[in-house]
């Protein structure tokens, strides 16, 4: 079974411009979820997916948004790009909830994005 | 606030020896619990799990003990080997809530 995939894994900006990645989650999960990560820091929660509606966000601005195809697919985008977007965003897909609790995610190696 | 805690920013541990990270968390509503491994320029992999019900989960070399009236959790690699080198992260839920992941810690094991 493939498993998750991003695109594209690196990418160069410059201040202001916006920015979509993309995410592949794993066959048969419906479940998305978004992290950032930045040096000395975990993984910070943006957002998660499932069945083509966002089902919790993550204590981040406006600029940062997603949205889920229905084929589980999820686009995240980032508009009106700051130096402090540089990261390396990740993807995570799960099955979904199992009796009200979100399944082990697996997760996608990341776009990293410099944002110049 | 952080609500899952990894105090440990680093750990050297010499090939072959016991390796113990530790996690705690403040949330007492959490009860799944998971470690990652993840290597430079790679996406986090997935180790081990252990739910609230359970105090122990193994999986070859890798061992999770869960702590519950402490909010606390350790994962133990025996024996360590050079390759296990790498950041591992440990990430607590709770009922309809998503993943919180800690700051990570980096285990270096020595040749």
């Amino acid at each position: 079974k493939a498993g998750v995939t991003q695109t594209p894994r690196y990418l160069i900006k410059t201040r202001g411009q916006q920015v979509t990645l993309s995410c592949s989650p794993i066959s048969g999960h419906r479940s998305v979820s978004w992290y950032q990560q930045t040096p000395g820091q975990g993984l910070q929660f943006l957002f998660e997916y499932f069945s083509e509606t966002q089902r919790n966000k993550g204590n981040f601005p406006g600029r940062f948004s997603g949205r889920q195809f229905s084929n589980s697919r999820s686009e995240m985008n980032v508009s009106t790009l700051e130096l402090g977007d540089s990261a390396l965003y990740l993807c995570a897909s799960s099955l979904g909830l199992v009796w009200g609790r979100l399944e082990t995610q697996y997760f996608g190696p990341g776009t990293r994005l410099l944002v110049l | 606030d952080q609500q899952v805690k990894q105090n440990s920013p680093s750990l050297s541990v010499q090939e072959g020896r016991i390796s113990i990270l530790n996690c705690d968390y403040t949330n007492s509503m959490f009860d799944y619990f998971l470690w990652y491994k993840k290597y430079p320029a790679e996406g986090p992999t997935f180790l081990i799990s252990i739910s609230s019900i359970k105090d122990k989960n193994e999986d070859g070399r890798f061992t999770v003990f869960l702590n519950k009236s402490a909010k606390h959790l350790s994962l133990h690699i025996v024996p360590s080997q050079p390759g296990d080198s790498a950041v591992y992260f440990c990430a607590a839920s709770g009922e309809g809530q998503n993943f919180v992941f800690g700051p990570g810690t980096r285990l270096s094991v020595l040749p």
